[in-house]
């Protein structure tokens, strides 16, 4: 089946850093998805993202649709302390959900 | 306003025994989802509902899994008999729609398996 992989797999940053990871496949993807989890909870979606080359920002947050649509990169500015968690990016292809996957995520720790 | 609901949060039971995990999603929202978190394999969709018809469950790792989604309001996961390698966090999200962008996740039940 379709997999993602995500790097980092985890990373300690100082507080106020910027912050990017990034999503790959091998397969192509028509929706591109991150969430956050916070410890104890379910993941909360960030961003989403539809179209080749689109960029998207939520505050603190920008994420960018790859344009091979195999990719998507996920960028924190100016972290916080409560930016720490996991990062899952998730990927669609169809509206089936056979083809809807979530990344192994990117754990984010932030230093004070 | 209530978000999605599930019960119980935690469950400890051995090894043979039937388990039951709850969802109830957010009013009006008309898809159902549940999936299984683990260290090892992350988050994987287990199965989906769609106005509480079954809409493909290809995600349920075997015949001891079922799923049921009696009324629009109400959705059971069940396990039986339960095995260790079933201890996982199990997460029910809902949405309005088959929108995956739209998922709103509850907080998890996490299922130990002596």
């Amino acid at each position: 089946g379709q997999q993602l992989n995500q790097s980092p797999q985890s990373m300690f940053i100082q507080e106020g850093e910027d912050v990017s990871m990034n999503c790959t496949s091998s397969s192509i993807f028509n929706t591109w998805l991150w969430y956050k989890q916070d410890p104890g909870e379910g993941p909360v979606l960030l961003i989403a993202l539809y179209k080749a080359g689109e960029l998207t920002s939520n505050g603190r947050l920008t994420a960018q649709f790859g344009i091979t649509r195999k990719d998507s990169f996920l960028n924190i500015s100016a972290s916080i302390p409560s930016d720490v968690g996991i990062y899952f990016c998730a990927g669609q292809s169809d509206n089936y959900g056979q083809n809807f996957v979530f990344g192994p995520g990117t754990r984010l720790s932030v230093l004070p | 306003d209530a978000g999605v609901i599930q019960s119980p949060r935690h469950e400890v039971t051995e090894m043979g025994q039937e388990v039951t995990l709850r969802c109830k999603p957010i009013s009006g929202h008309n898809s159902l989802f549940w999936y299984r978190q683990t260290m090892m394999r992350g988050l994987e969709l287990l199965i989906y509902f769609n106005n509480n018809v079954p809409i493909d469950d290809s995600g349920m790792p075997e015949d001891r899994f079922s799923a049921k989604m009696p009324n629009a309001s109400f959705s059971t996961l069940k396990i039986q008999p339960s095995e260790p390698r079933d201890s996982a966090v199990y997460f029910c999200a809902s949405s309005l729609g088959l929108s995956y962008n739209e998922q709103f996740f509850g907080p998890g039940t996490r299922l130990t398996v002596l």
